[in-house]
């Protein structure tokens, strides 16, 4: 069973161009998370998402970013005109349906890092 | 909103030695997940300890474990027996039992294990 897949693992754009991250969950798993980690920070939760909802975006910027989960597919997290500021290492986590009081452990891909020159 | 400290920003052990992180959190919350992840330089987060708060045990896995204090809402980890493997930046993390399933992660500290 693969684990969390995201790609790029590296990627570098101009500031003012569309930046597209990729993250494909763990098999059987409908339940996509994204997070961001600035240099020297912990993770900080962007947005939650199941199959064709977005459950929670609280922690998105309110411009420039947009994320998805179609009903075939990877999960995108889109950033539109990108900005030095946002270079980070972006993480994606997956979890299954949470049954009874089963925690429904999270599991993490290697992260894509995003450097914007 | 719920908030993690973790006071430490790094912290050094002897190889074969015992080391304390502590993580300190905030929620007005009753029932919730708490989490010890370790990313070393490859980045790759990896879960290694888990306590529901509901637990009064405190968990163990191998070389780790952790002291779970409800009332006064700490849970430190402690790695016995320190290899150079686990060398790594470690974070604390919070999860609602609830709805919200999103983790809320502490600053973060970076261990060093001297040979």
């Amino acid at each position: 069973n693969a684990g969390v897949m995201q790609n790029p693992r590296h990627l570098v754009r101009r500031r003012g161009q569309e930046a597209r991250l990729r993250c494909s969950p763990m098999k059987g798993h409908s339940h996509v998370y994204w997070y961001r980690q600035l240099p020297e920070e912990g993770l900080k939760f962007m947005v939650y998402l199941q199959k064709e909802n977005i459950i929670d975006e609280s922690g998105m910027p309110k411009e420039r970013f947009s994320a998805e989960f179609p009903k075939e597919g990877p999960s995108i997290l889109r950033i539109q005109q990108v900005v030095r500021g946002d270079s980070a290492a972006y993480f994606c986590a997956s979890s299954p349906i949470s049954r009874g009081r089963g925690i429904a452990e999270a599991f993490f891909g290697q992260g894509t890092r995003l450097t914007v020159v | 909103a719920q908030t993690v400290t973790q006071s430490q920003p790094e912290m050094s052990v002897q190889e074969a030695e015992t080391v304390t992180l502590s993580c300190t959190y905030d929620t007005s919350e009753s029932d919730y997940y708490l989490f010890w992840y370790k990313q070393p330089p490859s980045r790759q987060m990896i879960l290694v300890i888990r306590q529901e708060a509901y637990k009064q045990q405190n968990a163990t896995e191998n070389r780790f474990s952790v002291n779970f204090q409800k009332a006064a809402k700490s849970f430190s980890l402690k790695i016995s027996d320190s290899q150079l493997g686990d060398a790594a930046m470690y974070f604390c993390a919070y999860r609602s039992a609830g709805s919200a399933r999103q983790l809320t992660f502490g600053s973060g500290t970076q261990l060093t294990v001297l040979p």
